[in-house]
């Protein structure tokens, strides 16, 4: 079974308006962790935005929130005000830590464009 | 802002060759990585480092490969002799520890191509 999963290949979004990129995980550990990245064509990793398991808010880092669904196992990345270098490609990704394990287990990823 | 970073940004090597990946972590942070991207797949754990030795493998980390952190800031990935299927971007990141702090940063890449 998929352990992270996108299921969104492709989004296309407006500038200026928001979009949410869906993640599913799924996981027996009571404690883990999920994070964001964005991968620019120039290929590079950058950290987006981290939601702990056990943190009572959802996240939010500028533009960027988290909209953590414990319940359901979904965290779900929403962009506001998409700008045109918001275009890439986003990969969700999980650690589950009570196996003392520190990989990080990505998602499949969703290709985002941002439209003028 | 400290960052990680990789050299070389691009090796092409012919095929049984063997070679290294060097990468510097963030000065503070205590935990290594290397992950790896074949070109339109998903990020691939291969080998977690701490406190000078491997805390975490996956079965991608077979005999070819090996870690080393020769001195106090790099961090090299070593492949012994390559393969056509070990072409791939090679990704080092580093991270603290628990909590916020687990976050893993990544460097730019090295894109390495086995002819």
């Amino acid at each position: 079974a998929q352990k992270i999963t996108q299921t969104q290949p492709g989004m296309f979004v407006q500038e200026k308006e928001a979009v949410t990129l869906d993640c599913t995980y799924d996981t027996s550990d009571p404690s883990y962790g999920l994070f964001w990245y964005k991968q620019p064509s120039s290929g590079e990793m950058i950290f987006l935005i981290y939601q702990g398991s056990y943190d009572q808010q959802n996240a939010t880092e500028g533009r960027y929130s988290l909209n953590f669904q414990k319940a359901r196992k979904s965290a779900n990345l929403v962009i506001s005000a998409s700008q045109l270098g918001d275009s890439a490609m986003y990969f969700c990704a999980m650690r589950e830590r009570l196996t003392g394990r520190r990989a990080l287990t990505f998602g499949s990823g969703t290709r985002l464009q941002v439209q003028p | 802002e400290p960052e990680v970073t990789q050299t070389p940004s691009h090796q092409v090597t012919q095929m049984g060759q063997e070679v290294i990946l060097r990468c510097v972590p963030i000065s503070n942070h205590l935990y290594f990585y290397w992950y790896r991207q074949i070109l339109g797949q998903k990020v691939e754990f291969l080998v977690s480092f701490y406190n000078n030795e491997i805390s975490e493998k996956s079965e991608i980390f077979d005999d070819q490969f090996s870690v080393e952190r020769p001195d106090g800031s790099n961090f090299t990935l070593k492949i012994r002799s390559t393969k056509l299927e070990d072409s791939a971007m090679y990704f080092c990141a580093s991270s603290k520890r628990e909590g916020r702090e687990e976050t893993q940063y990544f460097g730019p890449g090295t894109r390495l191509l086995v002819l």
